[in-house]
């Protein structure tokens, strides 16, 4: 079965560091998406993007986060300066189409585990 | 605005019993939507999915039913097994986003 994968699966950093998580979406996907949770709560939506370009994003997808399909496999979140709050699972998930029809295929990964120190 | 929440934080079952997790939503526009199940330490795992022009859709163990009226979704599990246990979230599919619950904590005993 196809599977998003996400890598690494643990970060630790020093606060004010750079950090860059991996994604490699499902080959046939063309939307791509980045989710946090933070411990014990809820899956938090960050950005969606599609085409190259960001389609939607939160509140939380400040000025520090920007997003990149550097080629035609991978997906990457870097978060530019590290808070604390940062600390966080952050999912990676892709789908085939938002439109109507099948299920989309909305699927993610198993997540890094982002640590901030 | 909206919102997608969950009733109960955590339920407990017995094994070989039948669990319900509920959810509600406020969007009366929204014609999507997914459960997950997360495992400690994964990620969100699709179990089943519905349209609002459903009232119900059938799974392996799982059915969802989807109330417009109330705006009230359900995941029924049959014959809860040790290894349903996990955290279960509805999901309600907005433009280019999921929009997440606060999740059911299913613990199932022996």
């Amino acid at each position: 079965e196809p599977e998003v994968t996400q890598t690494p699966s643990h970060q630790v950093t020093q606060m004010g560091q750079e950090v860059i998580l991996r994604c490699v979406p499902i080959s046939n996907h063309l939307y791509f998406y980045w989710y946090r949770q933070i411990l014990g709560q809820k899956v938090e939506f960050l950005v969606s993007f599609y085409n190259n370009e960001i389609s939607e994003k939160s509140e939380i997808f400040d000025d520090q986060f920007s997003v990149e399909r550097p080629d035609g496999s991978n997906f990457t979140l870097k978060i530019r300066s590290t808070k604390l709050e940062d600390s966080a699972m952050y999912f990676c998930a892709s789908s085939e189409h938002l439109g109507q029809g099948a299920s989309y295929g909305y699927t993610f990964g198993s997540g890094t585990r982002l640590t901030v120190v | 605005g909206e919102s997608v929440g969950l009733h109960l934080p955590t339920l407990s079952v017995q094994e070989g019993d039948n669990s319900i997790i509920n959810c509600a939503y406020s969007n009366s526009a929204s014609d999507y939507f997914i459960w997950y199940k997360q495992e400690s330490g994964k990620g969100p795992q699709f179990i089943i999915d519905i349209r609002s022009n459903m009232d119900k859709r059938q799974g392996q163990r799982v059915t969802v039913l989807l109330n417009k009226t109330v705006k009230h979704l359900s995941l029924q599990i049959a014959a809860t097994q040790p290894g349903d246990s996990a955290v279960y979230f509805c999901a309600e599919k907005g433009y280019n986003k999921l929009i997440f619950g606060a999740g059911t904590r299913l613990a199932v005993h022996p």
